[in-house]
């Protein structure tokens, strides 16, 4: 099974600062999710990735296969990006789904 | 709308009681994902549907959970005599096949009293 593992658990910090949240896992994946989910809200598909890098925004994600890690990385952080972070990696074709790390709850300070 | 869209967005019900969760994927996916997330805890999987393969229940926390797909379209996740640790958000996603990118909904917040 799949272990993954996030870090920060928390973090908080002020308005413009750049951020950035940390995802390993322990076993060779066909594809890496990153997702937002807000207070009492749904959970939004940030990133899809399989390899290289990705930038939506302010909000660019990494990920080394060899060395099985990801990386969410916010530029210019801002109030409205107050949410609960989670990886969440599939194995093959993904007939198990999904599996999530626990998330790192991001607060940003005005 | 484009979405996946999931009904009840609330739901509390006593102890005991059977409760129906409702997901309606995205048009044209045929995998169709549930997942739960307790409070304070991570997500985790349920149950997996694939066009018309057998699901993958293999998430299923217990014989009380059940889930089908009609039509290969919307999906019901059935609890049948709801306990309180059954309380979560309970979450659906679609796919297309052979893609690798989720789609989910808003989630079903359910609450046993």
């Amino acid at each position: 099974k799949n272990e993954v593992e996030q870090s920060p658990q928390n973090l908080t910090a002020q308005e413009g600062e750049f951020i950035t949240i940390n995802c390993s896992y322990s076993v060779g994946i066909s594809a890496l999710h990153w997702l937002q989910q807000h207070p009492g809200g749904g959970i939004v598909s940030l990133f899809m990735l399989s390899s290289g890098k990705k930038k939506h925004g302010r909000l660019i994600a990494t990920i080394n296969i060899q060395e099985k890690h990801s990386s969410l990385h916010i530029t210019a952080s801002h109030p409205r990006d107050s949410a609960v972070y989670i990886c969440a990696v599939r194995v093959g074709g993904g007939a198990d789904g999904l599996t999530f790390g626990k998330g790192t709850h991001l607060i940003i300070q005005p | 709308g484009a979405g996946v869209s999931q009904s009840p967005s609330n739901k509390v019900t006593e102890k005991g009681k059977d409760v129906e969760l409702r997901c309606d994927p995205i048009s044209g996916h045929t995998a169709l994902y549930w997942y739960r997330q307790s409070l304070g805890q991570g997500l985790e999987f349920l149950i997996y549907f694939q066009g018309n393969s057998a699901p993958d229940k293999s998430g299923l926390p217990s014989d009380r959970f059940s889930a089908e797909r009609t039509g290969g379209s919307v999906s019901t996740l059935t609890i049948q005599r709801t306990q309180q640790e059954d309380s979560a958000v309970y979450l659906c996603a679609s796919s297309l096949m052979g893609r690798l990118e989720a789609f989910f909904g808003q989630g079903t917040r359910l609450t046993v009293v």
